[in-house]
């Protein structure tokens, strides 16, 4: 069964920093991986995917992810972090080629940008 | 607009009394979810559907009911609801997750069992 870990319960970092938060999975075969954010009182929005190809994707709001297979993970990268960025993050994991059916989120990771 | 619309978007009821939370999605979408948010668990699937008339269970599906007559509507459906059963809860719709496709989250609704 696939399975999503995101090691830390909050990451901090000033605005203008670099901001990483940090996913791995277990899941056989070729997994699909997803980021989906869920910003203050507000739903869950998709972020990006990693289905196949360039080991690095590129999402919505300047957000990027970098698939390691080696390392099974999949960490949310942004190069320069907003105070409007501060949200809640799940990573999630689908086994392969199911796309979006059968996803497996990750305990979420409270991101907080201080001006 | 493409939208995803839960009703009702809050809900306090009693142990035992049925209830239904509707989605529906505009977008023509065949692949629509549940899921359940729970603070410290993230969110958890509870059904899924692929299509009209097919659906299959989700890691949660104990307590919960789904039918899927129409393409754009997906409700949920708790016979008895228990105190375990609050939560926050969302339904999703998208296409079947290809590299150029977004899956589309309702506002949620809020439920409180007594």
């Amino acid at each position: 069964a696939q399975s999503v870990a995101q090691p830390e319960d909050q990451v901090n970092v000033a605005e203008g920093n670099p901001l990483t938060v940090k996913c791995t999975y277990s899941v056989s075969g070729n997994p699909y991986l997803f980021w989906y954010v869920q910003y203050p009182n507000r739903g869950l929005q998709f972020l990006l995917k990693y289905i196949t190809g360039d080991n690095l994707v590129k999402g919505s709001y300047g957000f990027e992810a970098e698939f390691n297979k080696s390392q099974t993970s999949f960490h949310l990268k942004k190069p320069s972090a907003l105070v409007s960025d501060s949200a809640l993050y799940f990573c999630a994991v689908s086994p392969p080629n199911t796309g979006f059916q059968k996803l497996v989120f990750g305990t979420g990771t409270r991101l907080l940008v201080s001006p | 607009e493409a939208q995803v619309t839960q009703n009702p978007r809050y809900l306090i009821t009693v142990t035992g009394k049925k209830l239904t939370v509707t989605c529906s999605q505009n977008m023509n979408h065949e692949y629509m979810s549940w899921y359940r948010q729970d603070p410290g668990l993230g969110l958890r699937q509870i059904y899924y559907s692929m299509n009209v008339e097919v659906t299959d269970k989700g890691d949660v599906p104990e307590g919960y009911k789904v039918s899927r007559k129409e393409k754009r509507n997906f409700p949920l459906i708790l016979e008895s609801p228990s105190p375990n059963q609050t939560s926050l809860y969302f339904c999703a719709s998208s296409l079947r997750g290809g590299v150029q496709e977004t899956q589309y989250f309702g506002p949620g609704t809020r439920l409180l069992v007594l």
